[in-house]
């Protein structure tokens, strides 16, 4: 059965640093986004992606945040100077059902 | 701006009986819906679904209704088992700019009892 993989499983980084999240979806999917969930609280939705451009992203995702596909086949999630606050589990998906990949935890110290 | 609420955060059921997870919504845009699963450290994974053109959708023990003038879904499991406990999350779907977006509950903790 396809999966969506994501890479680290868990993330401990410095504040301040920059973060790189790695997701590869399912292939032949068009559609990837990233949400997030902190300890405790509900899955938010970041940012959608298609055709090789943002076609939506909600608040949370500001200018610290970027997505990219740097081959074709991975999906990242940037983070550029992590806050305290970005310390949450960070999940991938791909098209409509949205198949979601293990999730990221990503700690910031 | 809670646009999809599932109102009981745990929820205890004992093993063999019927297990009722509740969502309500308030955005008419909405036009999908689904129910995930999520167990500890692992991320959601998808469980059932439903369009917003049907009022029930059933798969093996699991049904999902849909109530849109009430814009309620509840999500049955009949019989319950122990491997059944786990947060489960509703989900509505809407489509902006030719992406859908997920809207997220805040999940309901379910405990099946033995």
């Amino acid at each position: 059965e396809p999966e969506v993989t994501q890479t680290p499983s868990h993330q401990v980084t410095q504040m301040g640093q920059e973060v790189i999240l790695r997701c590869v979806p399912i292939s032949n999917h068009l559609y990837f986004y990233w949400y997030r969930q902190i300890l405790g609280q509900k899955v938010e939705f970041l940012v959608s992606f298609y055709n090789n451009e943002i076609s939506e992203k909600s608040e949370i995702f500001d200018d610290q945040f970027s997505v990219e596909r740097p081959d074709g086949s991975n999906f990242t999630l940037k983070i550029r100077s992590t806050k305290l606050e970005d310390s949450a589990m960070y999940f991938c998906a791909s098209r409509a059902e949205a198949f979601f990949g293990q999730g990221t935890r990503l700690t910031v110290v | 701006d809670q646009q999809v609420k599932q109102n009981s955060p745990s929820l205890s059921v004992q093993e063999g009986r019927i297990s009722i997870l509740n969502c309500d919504y308030t955005n008419s845009m909405f036009d999908y819906f689904l129910w995930y699963k999520k167990y500890p450290a692992e991320g959601p994974t998808f469980l059932i679904s439903i369009s917003s053109i049907k009022d029930k959708n059933e798969d093996g023990r699991f049904t999902v209704f849909l109530n849109k003038s009430a814009k309620h879904l509840s999500l049955h499991i009949v019989p319950s088992q122990p491997g059944d406990s786990a947060v489960y999350f509703c989900a509505a779907s809407v489509i902006i700019q030719g992406a859908q977006k997920l809207v997220f509950g805040q999940g309901t903790r379910l405990t099946i009892n033995p």
